[in-house]
């Protein structure tokens, strides 16, 4: 079975700092992977999604995430955070041979200190 | 356009009681989907539907719980009797298809 890996559980950093979450998958095929995020009493919302084509894919709100198949990793990252991006982020893997079950890893909460 | 309506929003029940939780989807979406969310976890896929039938049941704990889409729109999850490891915010969210899923609010869910 898929399962997803998120190697931060809690991130705390100042306002203007780089972030990177980390997220690897175990499935070895085809699969499109997903950051969604979660607000501070919002629900779930994407963030950003990779289906196919160019590996670095671009989101909402200047975040970016890069597919590495060799690593089978999928990182988000963004240059210069602002204490608005404090919330919980989650990696998530559909496999394309397992219909459109999402598997999505435990999450890292984010604290963006102003 | 209106997003995934859930509820209630919170619920508190002794163990042992039934529990039900109200999901519609976004107007046209196929496919609907309901996932637990333990404290600390990611979302855990519970049941899946595509229109009014079961695509993906294989995580639901089918001894206690169970869900329906009976007109192929709006679904229940009910929970029959609670445990205390039941305690956890219960998402449902829907697609048009293979593509992006949109998150309801989901239930809080406390189970004493």
């Amino acid at each position: 079975a898929q399962s997803v890996s998120q190697h931060n559980h809690h991130v705390i950093l100042s306002e203007a700092a780089s972030l990177e979450l980390g997220c690897n998958y175990s499935y070895g095929g085809t699969v499109n992977l997903f950051w969604y995020v979660q607000y501070p009493g919002q629900h779930l919302q994407l963030l950003l999604k990779y289906f196919s084509g160019d590996p670095l894919v671009k989101g909402i709100k200047g975040f970016e995430a890069e597919f590495i198949k060799s690593k089978f990793s999928f990182n988000l990252r963004k240059p210069s955070v602002q204490w608005s991006d404090t919330a919980e982020y989650f990696c998530a893997v559909r496999e394309e041979a397992a219909g459109n079950k999402l598997t999505f890893g435990g999450g890292t909460r984010v604290l963006v200190k102003p | 356009e209106a997003g995934v309506a859930q509820s209630p929003r919170y619920k508190i029940i002794e163990k042992r009681q039934s529990v039900a939780f109200w999901c519609n989807p976004i107007s046209g979406h196929a496919t609907l989907y309901w996932y637990q969310q333990i404290l600390g976890q990611g979302p855990k896929l519970l049941i899946q539907f595509q229109n009014n039938g079961v695509v993906d049941d294989s995580q639901l704990p089918k001894d206690r719980f169970s869900a329906e889409r009976l007109k192929g729109v709006d679904s229940t999850l009910k929970i029959q009797p609670a445990k205390l490891e039941d305690s956890a915010v219960y998402l449902c969210a829907s697609s048009l298809g293979s593509d992006e899923q949109f998150f309801g609010p989901g239930t809080r869910l406390t189970v004493l």
